[in-house]
């Protein structure tokens, strides 16, 4: 079974600092992996994916995403955070043949001034 | 852009009341889900329903109903509403592709006393 751990319910960076909210996922075949943000009181949008070709992917406000498949890992970074970056993230994995997408715990990003 | 709206952001209703919330999407996907997200436990899959009239149980369906006669639209209904229901409700659609990204509606917030 698929499954997805995203570590640090809750991370904290200083404002200007690299932000790193990592995810690993367990699959038996090659995925795809999404990652989802929200704000508070919102529903989530996503802020970039990966099927297949290449391994970093960049998605929106300024955030790109790896994946390694030997590492089985998908993590999230951003080179300089910004106050409006506070939000809870979310990592998601499927492997195409469901309908449904396999999610992480979440992890909530604070910024510090 | 793919819209998906909820019928309603915010929803208080009484412990025994019969709740329905509506979920419409305007792109056409074959695929609808609803979540509960509550902290800590992050997203939850009631049902999920793969065409119009059919529907399949996610990991949390006890306590609730869904209903889908359009494929546009995609309800959720609380048969007896219990304080234990008190949570954000999140609607989501996506396509019939091999990627199954999911779009979400803003959330519904629903407080049960």
């Amino acid at each position: 079974a698929q499954s997805v751990t995203q570590l640090g319910s809750h991370v904290s960076v200083s404002e200007g600092a690299l932000v790193l909210l990592r995810c690993n996922y367990s699959s038996s075949v090659p995925p795809y992996l999404f990652w989802y943000v929200q704000y508070p009181n919102q529903g989530l949008q996503l802020l970039l994916k990966y099927t297949t070709g290449a391994t970093l992917v960049k998605g929106i406000n300024g955030f790109e995403a790896e994946f390694k498949k030997s590492e089985t890992s998908f993590h999230l970074t951003k080179p300089s955070a910004h106050m409006s970056d506070a939000a809870e993230y979310f990592c998601a994995v499927s492997d195409g043949s469901h309908y449904q997408l396999i999610w992480g715990a979440g992890t909530k990003l604070i910024i510090k001034p | 852009d793919v819209k998906v709206t909820q019928s309603s952001r915010y929803l208080v209703k009484r412990t025994g009341e019969k709740v329905f919330l509506e979920c419409v999407q305007d792109m056409d996907h074959e695929n609808m889900f609803w979540y509960r997200q509550d902290p800590g436990l992050g997203l939850r899959l009631i049902y999920f329903s793969y065409d119009v009239k059919m529907k399949e149980k996610g990991d949390i369906p006890e306590g609730y109903s869904v209903s889908r006669e359009k494929k546009e639209r995609f309800s959720l209904i609380l048969e007896s509403a219990s304080t234990n229901q008190t949570s954000m409700y999140l609607c989501a659609s996506s396509p019939l592709t091999r990627t199954y990204e999911q779009y979400f509606g803003p959330g519904t917030r629903l407080t049960v006393t």
